[in-house]
């Protein structure tokens, strides 16, 4: 089934520990990006990356990074969880075109203790 | 001011009622405007998508915009309890970067049988 496709569906971490959110599509999108969603505060934009091997920051990077070695995967990386990274991770992709369509995949739900 | 602004909700409804969601927005260049559906514990996917002012409609489901009060609406028609979700307002000022889409808090629509 074509589509996004994360990794882990849900992960309970302790704090100071490092995590990895995988993300493969398989839709040839050139653009990926990270959010996280957290009640009251709607989906936020962590980290996008436009093309294979470059990235660039969203609105909320602080404690996050991300790499694009190829055009399918784009993993997402808690250097050191703290408890505010508690959310829920949605990755997604898209065309380079500015229409706005998103595809995204089913989420990662993290809880940092 | 916040760029998009998003009732939260929540809006409970009987089966087979006309509902009107709705966002407002600060931005004026934004010429992309997009609704997104997301189930309970899923990712969110592209519902309606309309370019500049004007409706569009697509079975029981119209998006309205009207670029000069700032306002976008979408009505469902003869809601069934399967329209059950949270309905995310986004909008782009078609920059040619998706990582620019703006998302609303999303409203939390329960249709009751």
């Amino acid at each position: 089934i074509a589509g996004i496709t994360q990794a882990p569906t849900s992960q309970i971490l302790a704090a100071g520990r490092r995590m990895t959110l995988r993300c493969t599509q398989d839709m040839r999108h050139n653009a990926m990006y990270w959010y996280r969603q957290d009640l009251g505060l709607g989906l936020r934009l962590i980290h996008y990356s436009n093309t294979a091997g470059t990235t660039g920051k969203g609105e909320v990077p602080d404690g996050y990074s991300v790499s694009r070695a190829n055009t399918d995967d784009f993993p997402l990386t808690l250097a050191s969880a703290v408890p505010s990274q508690t959310s829920v991770y949605f990755c997604a992709s898209s065309t380079l075109v500015g229409t706005g369509e998103l595809f995204f995949g089913e989420g990662s739900r993290l809880t940092v203790l | 001011q916040k760029e998009v602004e998003q009732d939260p909700g929540p809006l409970s409804v009987p089966e087979g009622a006309i509902v009107s969601l709705n966002c407002t927005y600060s931005n004026s260049a934004f010429q992309y405007f997009m609704w997104y559906r997301q189930y309970s514990r899923k990712g969110p996917e592209l519902l309606m998508y309309t370019y500049s002012s004007g409706n569009k409609e697509d079975g029981r489901f119209t998006a309205q915009v009207d670029k000069s009060s700032k306002y976008i609406s979408l009505f469902i028609r003869d809601s069934q309890p399967s329209d059950s979700a949270t309905y995310l307002c986004a909008m782009s000022d078609g920059g040619g970067s998706n990582y620019k889409l703006t998302f609303g808090k999303g409203t939390l629509l329960t249709v009751n049988p």
